[in-house]
């Protein structure tokens, strides 16, 4: 199976950029790069998701390296909101779609 | 428009009884796929269902089964149920493939087997 690996956790001052590395080197070249985070005691909720290219959006950015085996989420400046468990998901077809969750980094935002 | 909901919140139950849990997607959402969450394993996927059919499983003993129902809302059942199988149970549900849509995720049931 298809597997994610992330740092455990991260550190961030508030109103600064925030690089998330994930790392997926048996990503096959169908499968989608989604960026899910999770508050305490909430569901996940979507962030951004790629295939190939670069994508941006309101919460974000992500960067796929170009052999795809990893990618970064990017949080331009990060607000003790932003402070949860961020997940890089792969979308795995296999018949149907599955979804690989990696581990998780915890985010910790300081003021 | 209403979020995912799922029922019942939080329950109680012993081992060797079984659970259904019900999750109702947002209105329109045709996908819905189950997670267990737990703090050894994180987020496992259990299966996804889009129009009555289930089109993906995870490993998962067959004691872990679901079904959706015509109008998108599923639940999931587990029987047998043991110790391990304490966790969030999550359900997400997208428009109508869950490969490129977005995928919402509901609050969660939290169950406690004892």
């Amino acid at each position: 199976d298809a597997k994610t690996t992330q740092p455990n956790s991260m550190e961030s001052n508030e109103e600064e950029p925030v690089h998330l590395p994930c790392n997926h080197s048996t990503i096959s070249g169908t499968d989608y790069i989604h960026w899910y985070r999770q508050l305490p005691s909430q569901g996940p909720e979507y962030v951004i998701h790629g295939l190939t290219s670069n994508v941006n959006n309101r919460m974000a950015s992500l960067a796929i390296a170009e052999d795809r085996k990893s990618s970064t989420l990017i949080l331009h400046r990060a607000t003790l909101r932003d402070a949860a468990v961020y997940y890089c998901i792969l979308r795995v077809y296999t018949g149907g779609f599955k979804t690989i969750f990696g581990a998780g980094t915890r985010l910790f935002v300081k003021a | 428009k209403a979020g995912v909901t799922q029922t019942p919140r939080y329950l109680i139950k012993t081992r060797g009884q079984q659970v259904t849990l019900s999750c109702s997607p947002i209105s329109g959402h045709r996908s819905v796929s189950w997670y267990q969450q737990t703090p050894g394993q994180g987020l496992q996927f259990l299966f996804e269902y889009f129009s009555e059919t289930q089109r993906n499983k995870g490993n998962f003993p067959g004691r872990f089964s679901g079904r959706q129902f015509s109008n998108s809302r599923s639940e999931m059942n587990v029987s047998t149920l043991e110790l391990g199988d304490s966790a969030l149970y999550l359900c997400a549900s997208s428009w109508a493939r869950g490969d490129l849509e977005t995928q919402y995720f509901g609050p969660g049931t939290r169950l406690l087997v004892l």
